[in-house]
């Protein structure tokens, strides 16, 4: 199985509300990305979890909380949004090796494209 | 910062020509990758270069690395129509998991 899943597909939120996203791979991949693509952009990196620990934090403002709770889960937390951080929200997984994610070929999921009113 | 810069960053060809794109980069890097976006959609891995290697084949695909320029290439041969997408190049430098970076991406358009 070489198949990364994003729910939901589509979310629209207005600033007020909490919602999460959710990443699932089953590859035994022990690294896992947050990326935010805006329209004609290339992606951009949020956060790197490394065997279950966030180890890479983009300077990502705290309404963007992200959770680990297992190998092969990913969870994006959203409140108190502002209409600026629409865009596609990409999750990506890939091998350690050597103890680094020295190579980093990832493997991405379709995107959760996500509108804030 | 952006580390990768593309060009051109937009592309259109026919069906059978060749397309190339451009990558360059402004650090050391461990090694350097091509993905391709179809629109709005994730990223697919094409092909990965090593710092220390300086052509690579995959299929219709051939990617060189001139790390002295700081800079790489793209070549599909043969294009197809299913090869429209946008191209990005994508680094990793430095010594752990940071430093990720793709480069702002090649459109390319194939016509049948």
């Amino acid at each position: 199985d070489t198949e990364v899943t994003q729910t939901p597909k589509h979310l629209v939120m207005g600033m007020t509300n909490k919602k999460s996203l959710k990443c699932e791979q089953h590859m035994g991949h022990r690294a896992m990305y947050w990326y935010k693509q805006k329209a004609k952009k290339p992606p951009e990196l949020m956060f790197v979890y490394s065997y279950e620990k966030l180890s890479i934090n983009e300077s990502v403002p705290s309404r963007f909380s992200p959770e680990c709770p297992n190998s092969s889960l990913l969870n994006l937390h959203l409140h108190a949004l502002q209409p600026e951080d629409s865009a596609l929200y990409l999750c990506a997984s890939s091998q350690v090796e050597y103890g680094e994610t020295r190579v980093n070929t990832q493997y991405f999921g379709p995107g959760t494209r996500l509108t804030v009113l | 910062s952006q580390q990768g810069e593309e060009d051109p960053q937009a592309l259109s060809i026919q069906e059978g020509e060749n397309a190339t794109m451009n990558c360059s980069y402004k650090t050391s890097i461990n090694n350097l990758q091509w993905y391709r976006q179809n629109s709005g959609r994730g990223l697919v891995h094409l092909i990965l270069i090593r710092s220390n290697e300086r052509e690579k084949h995959s299929g219709r695909l051939r990617v060189t690395l001139d790390t002295s320029k700081k800079s790489s290439s793209l070549l599909i041969t043969a294009s197809r129509a299913a090869d429209t997408a946008s191209y990005f190049c994508f680094t990793n430098y430095g010594g752990s998991q940071g430093n990720l970076i793709f480069g702002k991406g090649t459109k390319l358009s194939v016509k049948p």
